[in-house]
């Protein structure tokens, strides 16, 4: 079976600081990751994505996540936090070919970005 | 391209009621998720579907939700009769397929059962 933790559930930092929301994950097989956001009100955004390639993974809004084997990890990070970061995160994983693709999800990470 | 398109955003109704919601995905993607999201909860998945047929159900609570893609393309989700933990918001997604392929979601219908 597969699992997400994201450790967490609420994240405050500073314009301008760095953004790292954690993420853990447990997988039988070669896991998918992925990082989403969600606005108020909105859907899922995809930010990036782990596909077995480069174990940096770069995505959108400055966003990046290292995926760390031996730690079982797929953090997020941002070196500079801008106001319109903040928003709720949640970190999936998938094992495509058993289970036809769907996203298991942690519970999500609240970010706050003071002034 | 155009979004995933779900309708309606929002929806109030009262416990034992029925509700339906609609989606309709990305043109030419053949899977079509729902996700339950329950506030401070990351989505769960509720039904997959493959074209028309149901590649997982397991987490569908299937003596009051049930869901149709009659033609492969969009689908609705049906509540009958509506409980208070159902509150949540119903997110449809869409996949092209292939490996870590990812996924486009809809801005998701808001249910509040009062």
């Amino acid at each position: 079976a597969q699992s997400v933790t994201q450790l967490g559930s609420h994240v405050s930092v500073s314009e301008g600081a760095l953004v790292l929301l954690r993420c853990n994950y447990s997988s039988s097989v070669p896991p998918y990751l992925f990082w989403y956001v969600q606005y108020p009100n909105q859907g899922l955004q995809l930010l990036l994505k782990y596909t077995s390639a480069a174990t940096l993974v770069k995505g959108i809004n400055g966003f990046e996540a290292e995926f760390k084997k031996s730690e079982t990890s797929f953090h997020l990070t941002k070196p500079s936090a801008h106001m319109s970061d903040a928003a709720e995160y949640f970190c999936a994983v998938s094992r495509w070919a058993n289970q036809g693709g769907k996203l298991i999800f942690g519970q999500g990470t609240e970010l706050s970005v003071k002034p | 391209e155009a979004g995933v398109a779900q309708s309606p955003r929002y929806k109030i109704i009262e416990k034992r009621q029925s509700v339906a919601f609609w989606c309709n995905p990305i043109s030419g993607h053949a899977t079509l998720y729902w996700y339950q999201q329950i506030l401070g909860q990351g989505p769960k998945l509720l039904i997959q579907f493959q074209n028309n047929g149901v590649v997982d159900d397991s987490q569908l609570p299937k003596d009051r939700f049930s869901a149709e893609r009659l033609k492969g393309v969009d689908s609705t989700l049906k509540i009958q009769p509506a409980k208070l933990e159902d509150s949540a918001v119903y997110l449809c997604a869409s996949s092209g397929g292939g490996q870590g392929s990812g996924y486009t979601f809809g801005s998701g219908t808001r249910l509040t059962v009062v």
